[in-house]
């Protein structure tokens, strides 16, 4: 089963930072991952598919990149909104990384 | 517009079987798998198994073989996901998603289960 590994698992941040989010497979996944982001009490919202694609209505501060074992998650410039948890997940198993709560410093 | 709507909040007994509903809208139900999604509380997400609505198949997480069964009703374009011999350990918010070719697109409002005796 392919595992990921997904880092850091806490994030403090200011409001204009850039901020990356790592996510590790434990074997190539080409680029069969996706992103989320899940607000406390809320279902995770869909951010990135295809390592890369952004998802229609999502703002274009988020980028992701990577294929095969390594890919990140970029947010170019923080806005209060932004803080939340954010998980990756490799579309083979559908498993998802540990995830990674992004917080104001 | 797509949407995913799910039964209420249930509290049930160690041992006891619970079933959660997911009510489909806005899309083509036998189209797009629907797959199981918990979070227990302060943890992260774990996948548990899709059903493909079309034709009825499933697929488990192997942790939860023997333990979930996940089913349709495709007249009222709806999924279920049952799950038994129910421990504290499964407290949890359960939650259904669309899924796309690439990821789960779009979610259920969560459902969440609490095991208790």
């Amino acid at each position: 089963d392919i595992q990921v590994t997904q880092s850091p698992s806490t994030l403090s941040a200011s409001v204009g930072d850039r901020v990356t989010i790592t996510c590790r497979a434990s074997q190539s996944i080409s680029r069969w991952l996706a992103w989320y982001q899940q607000k406390p009490g809320k279902a995770p919202k869909l951010l990135i598919y295809r390592a890369s694609n952004l998802e229609s209505g999502v703002p274009s501060r988020f980028s992701g990149s990577g294929s095969g074992t390594e890919f990140t998650l970029t947010i170019s410039s923080l806005q209060p909104d932004d803080f939340a948890t954010y998980y990756c997940q490799q579309y083979n198993s559908y498993r998802f990384g540990q995830g990674t709560k992004l917080e104001i410093k | 517009q797509v949407q995913l709507v799910q039964s209420g909040a249930e509290v049930k007994k160690p041992g006891a079987s619970v079933r959660v509903s997911c009510k489909t809208s806005g899309y083509t139900f036998t189209a797009y798998y629907t797959h199981w999604v918990r979070q227990a509380p302060g943890q992260g997400l774990e996948w548990m198994g899709w059903i493909n609505p079309n034709s009825g198949g499933t697929h488990y997480a192997q942790k939860f073989q023997g333990s979930v069964t996940m089913t349709r009703d495709t007249s009222i374009t709806t999924a279920y996901m049952e799950l038994s011999r129910l421990r504290s350990d499964d407290t949890a918010v359960y939650y259904c998603a669309r899924g796309g070719t690439y990821s789960f697109d779009h979610w259920g409002q969560g459902t969440l289960v609490t095991v208790s005796s």
